[in-house]
């Protein structure tokens, strides 16, 4: 069973700083995807990313797969309370059907 | 649209009783997903389903659990019987296509507690 470890595991910082979170395996994956989960709710996809080296803009979020497709990050830029949240990254490697593994996933705190 | 849906949001019940969790994924999605998340142990998957047929139970602890998609739009999860160790949230997934490059959409999540 592929293992993704999340780190920091979890993180609190003020507005308008920047962040970086990590995901990372030894097991090579075929597409790796990045959801938020919110208090009460269920997580919500943010990104996929599928190509090695690949990077993903959204908005103040920036997604990078690694060249080898074993790890990514996840850098916000002016961290907004709004960004609050548990960020979830989850993958699946090749050749494993439909299975998608979710990483243990880092907690962030934006305050004012 | 309506999303999955899940129900009930909120079980309380004492160890040893039966627990019945229900999901109606997103209309014409055609993989529907059981995941357990605690604090200790993360997001776990306990078993999927792919055109009503389970494909991969790995993930279902022990013989107490058990899951079934009586049909495209409906699919439930049993404990029987409870015990405390069970009490976590269960989410319900459902995806249009192999989650490759597909997105899993969630359901709101049944917490269980279980005394």
């Amino acid at each position: 069973t592929q293992l993704l470890e999340q780190s920091p595991q979890f993180l609190s910082i003020q507005e308008g700083e920047n962040l970086t979170v990590y995901c990372n395996s030894s097991s090579v994956f075929s597409s790796l995807q990045w959801y938020r989960q919110e208090p009460g709710e269920g997580p919500v996809l943010l990104v996929t990313v599928v190509t090695g080296g690949e990077v993903k803009k959204l908005k103040r979020l920036t997604f990078q797969f690694g060249d080898a497709r074993k790890d990514s990050s996840l850098h916000i830029t002016a961290a907004q309370p709004g960004d609050t949240g548990l960020y979830l990254c989850a993958a699946k490697n090749t050749g494993t059907a439909s299975k998608l593994t979710f990483g243990t996933g880092t907690r962030l705190q934006v305050t004012l | 649209d309506a999303g999955v849906i899940q129900s009930p949001r909120h079980e309380v019940t004492e160890m040893g009783q039966e627990v019945t969790l229900r999901c109606k994924p997103i209309s014409g999605h055609d993989y529907l997903f059981w995941y357990r998340q605690t604090m200790m142990r993360g997001l776990e998957l306990l078993i999927y389903f792919n055109n009503n047929v389970p494909i991969d139970d790995s993930g279902m602890p022990e013989d107490r659990f058990s899951a079934k998609m009586p049909n495209a739009s409906f699919s439930t999860l049993k404990i029987q019987p409870s015990e405390p160790r069970d009490s976590a949230v269960y989410f319900c997934a459902s995806s249009l296509a192999r989650p490759l490059a597909g997105e899993l959409f969630f359901g709101e999540g049944s917490r269980l507690t279980v005394l």
